[in-house]
């Protein structure tokens, strides 16, 4: 199985802060990254798929890179309601696998 | 808009059984990739098992434990978990996609599975 590895598992910022979150994978993936936000109490939701490309209604502070192993999620300019938690997710190949998660906090 | 509504979940002792259900509405699950997705009581993600069409996918962890099946004629779709084990305590998430099963644009509001004795 593919093992996805994030970083930072927790990052303090504030308001109007840039922030990066990278996703590494144990083995190629191509491009094939997805990236979810939880907030608390409720499900996942898609927010960047396939490395880079955005999902209908996210904001254009989100943005992605990468392809291979090393993936990163950047927010720039953090609003309020982006404190929440982000998972990456490798769709390369079966089982579909995630990373272990970033809880982004508030300064 | 797709609304997905899971049942099934509950209290079960180490070595039983369960069947977790997921319904649709607005939609026919029929043309969706479905997946079910676990939260484990410590926060992680882990993707259990898929079906695209007919054909199904499972996570190494529960293979050949747990089931996952269409039923069309309720527009549903079927986890079927059997030797549950402690470590299989999560809320438990369908999710369904357009087009491919690690994109997943759709999510019931998870059902809670506690395996304890």
């Amino acid at each position: 199985d593919i093992q996805m590895i994030q970083s930072p598992s927790s990052v303090s910022a504030s308001v109007g802060d840039r922030v990066t979150i990278t996703c590494r994978a144990s083995q190629g993936i191509s491009f094939y990254l997805v990236w979810y936000q939880q907030k608390p109490g409720q499900a996942p939701s898609l927010l960047m798929y396939d490395a880079s490309r955005l999902q209908s209604g996210v904001p254009s502070r989100f943005s992605g890179s990468g392809s291979g192993t090393d993936f990163t999620l950047t927010i720039s300019g953090l609003q309020p309601e982006d404190f929440a938690t982000y998972f990456c997710l490798q769709r390369n190949s079966f089982p579909l696998t995630f990373g272990q998660g970033t809880r982004l906090e508030i300064k | 808009e797709v609304q997905l509504l899971e049942s099934g979940g509950g209290l079960v002792q180490p070595g039983g059984s369960l069947r977790l259900s997921c319904a649709a509405s607005g939609v026919t699950l029929n043309t969706y990739a479905i997946s079910w997705v676990r939260q484990t009581p410590g926060r992680a993600l882990e993707w259990v098992s898929g079906i695209t069409g007919s054909t199904t996918y499972y996570a190494d962890s529960i293979k050949g434990r747990f089931t996952m099946s269409r039923d069309t004629s309720k527009n549903s779709v079927n986890l079927e978990m059997t030797a549950l084990r402690v470590e299989d305590t999560a809320v438990y998430y369908c999710a369904a996609s357009t087009t491919a099963l690690g994109l997943l644009n759709y999510w019931g509001q998870g059902t809670l599975i506690t395996v304890s004795s």
